[in-house]
């Protein structure tokens, strides 16, 4: 195992568009979160999800964002109408407990122009 | 709700010197304290987890100290390197919630050649 994946690594799309995301946790992990960074920030935490069950989110998950985690494996973050403060880096990580640290991955960078 | 504060946002230092980096959170009642490094552009790297009921871990040059009571956590680096230039963060896993982790802006570090 190679660790978390982030499909893309950059993506650029302009205003008003839809993108997804897509993030490949560690396979025995059954946690999986998505938390988004801004310049000079630490990550804020978006959603997480505890095998398919969407358990959390947080109220900087407006109702333009949807997450999904089918069947308990990789999971998608889809932005719809995509404005410019959702330009940000969007961070995927999983872990295995809650006696386990999280395992990030490398994240997407997205530019909305 | 937790806040995590991380002192300074930005620290320079000459090579082979002995640095610590500081953080504190304000709710004392946490799971665990985990410590990263994200390079830049990048996504984040897990150094050292200490659980609640520890006081230290090690690993290489990096030794994490935790004071739950005081709402401390130091990360101390030996003989800095080159290659120890990032951004370093702290996050907190608050008992009670095996979710999200609240995040400190990080410090960023440079260690001059």
């Amino acid at each position: 195992d190679t660790g978390v994946s982030q499909n893309p690594r950059h993506k650029i799309t302009k205003r008003g568009q839809n993108v997804t995301f897509r993030c490949d946790p560690i396979s025995e992990h059954n946690r999986l979160y998505w938390y988004r960074q801004t310049l000079g920030q630490g990550p804020e935490f978006l959603t997480y999800f505890q095998n398919e069950a969407q358990l959390e989110k947080s109220r900087l998950l407006s109702d333009r964002f949807s997450a999904e985690r089918p069947k308990g494996s990789f999971s998608t973050l889809e932005i719809q109408r995509t404005e410019q403060g959702d330009s940000a880096m969007y961070l995927c990580a999983s872990s295995f407990g809650a006696d386990y640290g999280y395992t990030f991955g490398s994240g997407t960078r997205l530019t909305v122009v | 709700k937790q806040e995590v504060t991380q002192i300074p946002a930005a620290l320079s230092v000459p090579e082979g010197e002995n640095l610590v980096l500081n953080c504190s959170f304000t709710d004392s009642a946490i799971y665990n304290l985990q410590w990263f490094r994200q390079d830049p552009g990048k996504g984040l790297t897990s150094l050292l987890l200490i659980q609640s009921s520890q006081r230290e871990q090690t690993s290489g040059r990096l030794n994490a100290s935790l004071d739950k009571s005081s709402g401390r956590s130091t990360l101390y680096i030996a003989a800095s390197q080159p290659g120890d230039s990032a951004t370093y963060l702290c996050a907190v896993r608050i008992s009670g919630s095996a979710r999200q982790l609240t995040f400190g802006s990080g410090t960023q570090l440079t260690v001059l050649p």
